[in-house]
C-alpha cells in the first residue's frame, strides 16, 4: 500500500515569508506526528495528533509554528514568517494507534530560508 | 529530560561484524528503538527493545541493559547497502525521541 507522503519535496524561502508542509499518512493511522531534522542531527519532535486532536505541541520552537489535522488524516505544518534557522527538514510519521514505536516516516520536505 | 549518547561516525568492512553502542539517560524510560536512515531518506524502523537481553533480527540484532542504560545494534555480514545512518532512541510518551545518529560507513 502507499506509505506516507509529503509536499513539496523542496521549498525555498525567503525569510519573511509563510510556508505550508503538507503530509498524507498512511490510510486508517490514528497517531500523526511532526519532526524537525537539522543535517546530521537526529529527528527533533514537534507536535503530535490522533485522528483530529492536537495532543502535543511542545516540540514547536515558536508560535510562528502552527499544525492542524481538521479531519484526522491530512495534516498541514505551517510556519509564519520564516527565519534562516527554520531551515531544515521536516519529517512527517504516522502509526496505527498512539503507543506505537514503529512509526512510517515519509520523505520529509526540505526547506531552505535564504 | 532526555540525553541519547552515541558515536558521530563508524567505518567497518563489508563481510564484518560491526557494534553500534548507545548510552541514554531518561526520566521514564518506556524502551529504547533503532531506526535505519540513508542520506536523504526517511528513517525506517528496525527494533526495539523493552526487557534485558538481545533481540535478533536477521542480520540484525539489538542489546538492551536497562540498569546500565546501556544499548547496541550488531550488524552482522556486513553489505555496501547497510552504509547509512543508525539513529537509536527511547520513547516518550508521545513521541520518539532520537540521538544524533552514528553515521556508519561500509568499504569494500
Amino acid at each position: 500500500g502507499a506509505g506516507v507522503s509529503q509536499s513539496p519535496r523542496y521549498k525555498v524561502a525567503k525569510r519573511g515569508q509563510d510556508v505550508a508542509l503538507r503530509c498524507d499518512p498512511i490510510s486508517g493511522h490514528v497517531s500523526l506526528f511532526w519532526y524537525q531534522q537539522a543535517l546530521g542531527q537526529g529527528p527533533e519532535f514537534l507536535t503530535y495528533f490522533q485522528n483530529e486532536a492536537q495532543l502535543d505541541k511542545s516540540g514547536l520552537p515558536s508560535d510562528r509554528f502552527f499544525a492542524e489535522r481538521p479531519e484526522g488524516s491530512v495534516s498541514t505544518l505551517k510556519i509564519q514568517r520564516t527565519q534562516q534557522e527554520d531551515s531544515a527538514v521536516y519529517l512527517c510519521a504516522s502509526s496505527l494507534n498512539r503507543q506505537s514505536y514503529e512509526q512510517y516516516f515519509g520523505p520529509g520536505t526540505r526547506l531552505t530560508v535564504t | 529530560g532526555q540525553n541519547i549518547d552515541q558515536p558521530t561516525e563508524m567505518t567497518a568492512t563489508e563481510g564484518a561484524i560491526v557494534q553500534i553502542n548507545c548510552t541514554y539517560q531518561t526520566s521514564g524510560f518506556n524502551g529504547l528503538f533503532w531506526y535505519q536512515q540513508h542520506a536523504g531518506e526517511a528513517p525506517t524502523f528496525l527494533s526495539y527493545n523493552v526487557l534485558d537481553g538481545l533481540e535478533e533480527k536477521g542480520r540484525f540484532s539489538s542489546f538492551l541493559s536497562r540498569s546500565k542504560g546501556y544499548s547496541y545494534l550488531l550488524l552482522k555480514e556486513l553489505q555496501m547497502k547497510d552504509s547509512a545512518s543508525y539513529l537509536c532512541g527511547t520513547t516518550g510518551a508521545n513521541n520518539l525521541f532520537f540521538g544524533t545518529g552514528t553515521r556508519l560507513t561500509v568499504i569494500p
